[in-house]
């Protein structure tokens, strides 16, 4: 079975700075898509980035990017000149063409002013 | 408004009651989803609804019930509620490129 692993619970950033979460998953399929949402506390999901497992670059939408890393199944997201607004719960989703999408247990991002 | 709706937002019941958790989606996408978000292990699937009339359990389907007969509505029922079944619980459908959630249900079984 497919699973999604988030290691950091918690993490930090300062205002201005960079920041990396964390993602690994576990699979055996070749086609399938990744995928990071936010959850700020009025706990709506928030769809952030997607990948497409067949596609080498790395998807990229403004301040959010990520790296992923297909045969070391790492999907980590890079958030770059960390903002007020981006302090939330993320979470990391694998979905491999069934529509049913699998997710990590969160990562918690504090951004300190 | 477009979107998917869930209601009630909030809930408090007590152990033993059936409760019944609303969703509707105005984009008639075929699949809807119900998962629970509890500490420690993220949002996990309960049922899903591949059609109309068409249900199948997912990761944590026990005590839990749904139905289907329309596109746009996607119940979830608690057939006799228990504490572990406090939860915050989102419904979801998938479009072509990503899930839509609802704003969730913050349920407290007491």
């Amino acid at each position: 079975a497919q699973t999604v692993t988030q290691s950091q619970p918690e993490m930090s950033v300062q205002e201005a700075e960079t920041v990396t979460l964390s993602c690994t998953y576990d699979t055996s399929e070749s086609d399938y898509y990744l995928f990071w949402y936010k959850q700020p506390p009025s706990r709506q999901m928030i769809l952030v980035i997607r990948q497409e497992a067949y596609k080498q670059q790395n998807a990229t939408e403004n301040r959010f990017s990520v790296n992923f890393q297909k045969a070391a199944k790492s999907f980590s997201l890079k958030i770059s000149d960390s903002q007020l607004g981006d302090a939330a719960m993320y979470f990391c989703a694998y979905e491999q063409g069934t529509y049913k999408y699998i997710f990590g247990t969160g990562t918690r991002l504090k951004v300190l002013a | 408004d477009a979107g998917i709706t869930q209601s009630p937002r909030y809930k408090i019941t007590e152990t033993g009651r059936q409760v019944t958790l609303m969703c509707h989606q105005t984009w008639s996408h075929s699949y809807m989803f119900w998962y629970r978000q509890d500490l420690g292990h993220g949002l996990r699937l309960i049922y899903y609804s591949a059609a109309a009339d068409i249900t199948d359990k997912g990761e944590v389907p026990d005590g839990y019930v749904v139905s289907r007969s329309k596109t746009e509505n996607f119940p979830l029922t608690l057939e006799s509620a228990t504490r572990s079944q406090t939860s915050v619980y989102f419904c979801a459908s998938t479009g072509w490129t990503e899930a839509f959630f609802g704003q969730g249900t913050r349920l407290t079984v007491v």
